[in-house]
């Protein structure tokens, strides 16, 4: 199985400021098939980036993924965090024939 | 509006059996791949497996392999999660999610999850 290992486990920011976060694969994927996910307590989760770098319909433009040339690093940004995206976000990878989800990085209010 | 409305919560005893469903509207229900996944009480995401809602051609994760079975009614678009003998260890929210368009694309459509209880 590809295993996604994502850092940091919590990130404690302030409205208005950046937040950087990392989803590193256990082996090489296509780019094409890596996603992130936004998940807030009581709801169901939310596609906001596909194909790593891709926005999901209806996601702003303050959400950026990008990744690295070595097909192991992937990112998600949000440029400037507004209050509704303190939430937890996992990444997935659909390359292979088994799927698999990051453990979530959980972004708090500090 | 495309989406998917799953079953309501259930409470069940160890050793009993359980089917819940997970209903598509708003688009063409054959034509997709339906994903379960399970999260547990204050945990992450499981990926369990998908289901083709044209032919129930199915993909299990090893880890829930003969574990549980998923089935598909594409005449009614619904999508079925099932077990035989539950445990305490199944308790857990379970969502079933609309793969976008073929088999190796992500969920785009996530149904508003079940939570199965089982305790004695």
């Amino acid at each position: 199985d590809i295993v996604l290992t994502q850092s940091p486990g919590t990130l404690s920011l302030s409205p208005g400021e950046r937040a950087t976060l990392s989803c590193r694969t256990s082996q090489h994927i296509n780019s094409m098939y890596l996603g992130w996910y936004q998940q807030k307590p009581g709801q169901a989760p939310r596609l906001l980036i596909y194909g790593a770098s891709n926005r999901a319909t209806g996601i702003p433009d303050r959400f950026t993924g990008s990744g690295s040339g070595s097909g192991r690093d992937f990112t998600l940004t949000i440029s400037r965090l507004e209050p509704e995206d303190f939430a937890v976000y996992y990444c997935q990878q659909y390359s292979a024939s088994l799927w698999t989800f990051g453990q979530g990085t959980k972004v708090e209010i500090k | 509006e495309v989406q998917l409305v799953q079953s309501g919560a259930e409470v069940r005893k160890p050793g009993e059996s359980l089917r819940i469903s997970c209903q598509g509207s708003g688009y063409k229900f054959p034509s997709h791949w339906i994903g379960w996944v399970r999260q547990m009480p204050g945990k992450g995401l499981e990926w369990m497996g998908i289901v083709f809602s044209g032919d129930s051609d199915t993909r299990y994760s090893p880890s829930f392999q003969g574990q549980v079975t998923f089935s598909v009614d594409k005449s009614i678009s619904t999508a079925y999660l099932q077990w035989s003998s539950l445990k305490a260890s199944d308790t857990a929210m379970y969502y079933c999610a609309r793969v976008a368009a073929g088999r190796n694309d992500p969920f785009d459509i996530w149904g508003q999850g079940t939570m199965v209880t089982v305790s004695s």
